[in-house]
């Protein structure tokens, strides 16, 4: 099975303009989750999205949103961005409905660094 | 609201030693604990997990962790460290959210430089 799949896995943005990131879960995976690493603040939750519907949200602005699609692909996107949005970006993927008793995996991720 | 603590941020050991890695967590209920290796430019590979069960886990690549509820702690050990295990090393700890889905809340990791 292939793994998790990010796109771009490298940006470049300036402050003010928006990006989207891209996640491709393993096969037959439907919860996706986004985290956040940055070397301040280390690993943060961002959101997680099961069968297109966000359930779970970490404390984020709402600059920070996202979506999933029917076939659980995932779209991340973050509009305004400040200096310190510049980060990696890391998608999870995981089965079951009720996913606490299993791991994540996760993409390679997308270094984002805004100038 | 759970936490995790990674006392160290670097261990250091020599190869063919043994290594410990410490983790301690805080959680309102039942703990699902779990450990994450990140190599330079790459994304979090799954190490081992304890959900329930033997307090002693067995994981990939030879590692393993002991469960200690009296003490919350999840360290992870391996018996003979190798160079190639150097690496960050993230403790999670699961929840579940409003009944539904989960979220990985993290340690802040621990760099481990295992040297010849």
């Amino acid at each position: 099975k292939a793994g998790v799949t990010q796109t771009p896995r490298y940006l470049i943005k300036t402050r003010g303009q928006q990006v989207t990131l891209s996640c491709s879960p393993i096969s037959g995976h439907r919860s996706v989750s986004w985290y956040q690493q940055t070397p301040g603040q280390g690993l943060q939750f961002l959101f997680e999205y099961f069968s297109e519907t966000q359930r779970n949200k970490g404390n984020f602005p709402g600059r920070f949103s996202g979506r999933q699609f029917s076939n659980s692909r995932s779209e991340m996107n973050v509009s305004t961005l400040e200096l310190g949005d510049s980060a990696l970006y890391l998608c999870a993927s995981s089965t079951t409905l009720a996913g606490v008793y299993n791991e994540q995996f996760f993409g390679p991720g997308t270094r984002l660094t805004v100038l | 609201a759970q936490s995790v603590a990674q006392p160290e941020d670097q261990v250091n050991v020599a190869e063919g030693n043994p290594l410990t890695v410490k983790c301690t967590y805080s959680v309102s209920g039942n703990p699902y604990l779990f450990w994450y290796v990140q190599y330079p430019n790459r994304g979090l590979q799954f190490l081992l997990k304890y959900i329930t069960g033997d307090n002693l886990v067995k994981g990939s690549y030879g590692f393993e962790a002991e469960f200690n509820k009296s003490q919350t702690s999840f360290h992870l050990k391996k018996p003979s460290a190798l160079v190639s295990d150097s690496a960050l090393y993230f403790c999670a700890v699961s929840a579940l959210v409003n009944n539904a889905g989960n979220m990985l809340t993290f340690g802040g990791g621990t760099r481990l430089m295992v040297k010849p």
